[in-house]
């Protein structure tokens, strides 16, 4: 069975520090990937998402995320965080083969101190 | 404004008892999901349904069953048969599907606890 791995379950950093979010998947073929966000009182809301072309991509607030294939992995990365950027980010994945079956990572707390 | 509702925001449930946790959506979006989530463990997928009159099970399917008569409500009923109902339900829908690259807009969730 397909499984996705987030590294970090908390994390906490001040304000300005580079983030780095680890996600990993265990399928061997097409998957799309998705990151979401949590912020504290909101609803899950999609932070941005790859499905084909540049591995590298952009989405809101700053964040971009990298598909490295070969690693059967999608990182999210922020230069500089803002205490704004507190929340719970969630890794996704659905196999292009397999419609309706996200599986998403147990989530990583972030707390961005000011 | 289009969205995801879902009611009640908490919910008790006493042993024995089945309840109906409801979800509407007035984006006309085809997909809707239901999912669990519990503490350290992320999203786990109870069904998901592509089209009115039509659902398949997702990975923690035992003690659940849904519905799908309207293309805008989806409601998730917690049966006896389910042994640790106590989380936090989320539903979900997207727009088409099929199309694997459309991401889920999701409603506020259901906390349902056992008295």
């Amino acid at each position: 069975a397909q499984s996705v791995s987030q590294h970090n379950h908390h994390v906490i950093l001040s304000e300005a520090a580079s983030l780095e979010l680890g996600c990993n998947y265990s399928y061997g073929g097409t998957v799309n990937l998705f990151w979401y966000v949590q912020y504290p009182g909101q609803h899950l809301q999609l932070l941005l998402k790859y499905f084909s072309g540049d591995p590298l991509v952009k989405g809101i607030k700053g964040f971009e995320a990298e598909f490295i294939k070969s690693k059967f992995s999608f990182n999210l990365r922020k230069p500089s965080v803002q205490w704004s950027d507190t929340a719970e980010y969630f890794c996704a994945v659905i196999p292009t083969d397999s419609w309706g079956k996200f599986q998403f990572g147990a989530g990583t707390q972030v707390v961005v101190t000011p | 404004d289009g969205g995801i509702t879902q009611s009640p925001k908490y919910l008790f449930r006493k042993e024995g008892q089945n309840v109906t946790l409801s979800c509407e959506q007035n984006l006309n979006h085809d997909a809707m999901y239901w999912y669990r989530q519990d503490p350290g463990q992320g999203l786990r997928l109870i069904y998901y349904s592509q089209i009115v009159n039509d659902f398949q099970k997702g990975d923690i399917a035992e003690g659940y069953s849904v519905s799908r008569e309207k293309k805008e409500s989806f409601p998730l009923t917690v049966t006896s048969a389910q042994k640790n109902p106590t989380a936090f339900y989320l539903c979900a829908s997207s727009v088409t599907a099929g199309a694997f690259n459309q991401p889920q807009h999701f409603g506020d969730g259901t906390r349902l606890s056992i008295l």
